[in-house]
């Protein structure tokens, strides 16, 4: 049973370019959450997804950050015109149930974003 | 009141210590409660998980113990070793969301 996966590994654009970063949730998952991470810093919640849905959005910035988690195929978060800001590593992380039923996320290996 | 607040920021311990990471939390809503493992350049890892309902649980060295009445559970690693080295991250979740820590920077030194 493979994990999640998330591809590109790594990506480097420039300014005002746009990134497309992908994930695949694990056989069954139908739960699917996005995450970024800073150098030596903890992980920030961007955005829960089901299948067809975004339950919540809460930590994605309002502008420029886009996600979805179509019927079919993997997740994207859709980032445009991409800042030096927007540099760090992005994981994606996907559970068989949903928060609170007991079940825990499980990890994807993280797409590294360098913006130049 | 979603915080989840994480102790150590980091630590060093010898080999064959005994690291202990403490997690509190404010929301009695939170009912499940995993623990990561993140090494350089990976992404975390899910390590061992407990509920309220038990105040201990023990996967070989890794033991999270659990006081319900207190809002704090913590993350003991036996007979630590140098491939213990990583950051650890609590997490809780009730609702609807996962609630990460901040993270605990983990040195064993050989």
């Amino acid at each position: 049973n493979a994990g999640v996966m998330q591809n590109p590994r790594h990506l480097v654009r420039r300014r005002g370019q746009e990134a497309r970063l992908r994930c695949s949730p694990m056989k069954g998952h139908s739960h699917v959450y996005w995450y970024r991470q800073l150098p030596e810093e903890g992980l920030k919640f961007m955005v829960y997804l089901q299948k067809e849905n975004i339950i919540d959005e809460s930590g994605m910035p309002k502008e420029r950050f886009s996600a979805e988690f179509p019927k079919e195929g993997p997740s994207i978060l859709r980032i445009q015109q991409v800042v030096r800001g927007d540099s760090a590593a992005y994981f994606c992380a996907s559970s068989p149930l949903p928060p609170g039923q007991g079940s825990s996320e499980f990890f994807g290996p993280g797409t590294r974003l360098t913006v130049l | 009141q979603q915080q989840v607040k994480q102790s150590p920021q980091s630590l060093i311990v010898q080999k064959g210590g005994i690291p202990i990471i403490n997690c509190a939390y404010e929301n009695t809503a939170f009912d499940y409660f995993p623990w990561y493992q993140q090494f350089p350049g990976k992404g975390p890892a899910l390590l061992i998980a407990i509920r309220p309902d038990v105040s201990e649980k023990k996967e070989g060295r890794f033991t999270i113990s659990f006081n319900k009445s207190a809002k704090q559970f913590s993350l003991h690693i036996m007979d630590s070793q140098p491939g213990d080295s990583a950051t650890y991250f609590c997490a809780a979740t009730g609702t609807y969301k996962y609630i990460f820590g901040t993270g605990t920077r983990l040195k064993v030194l050989a």
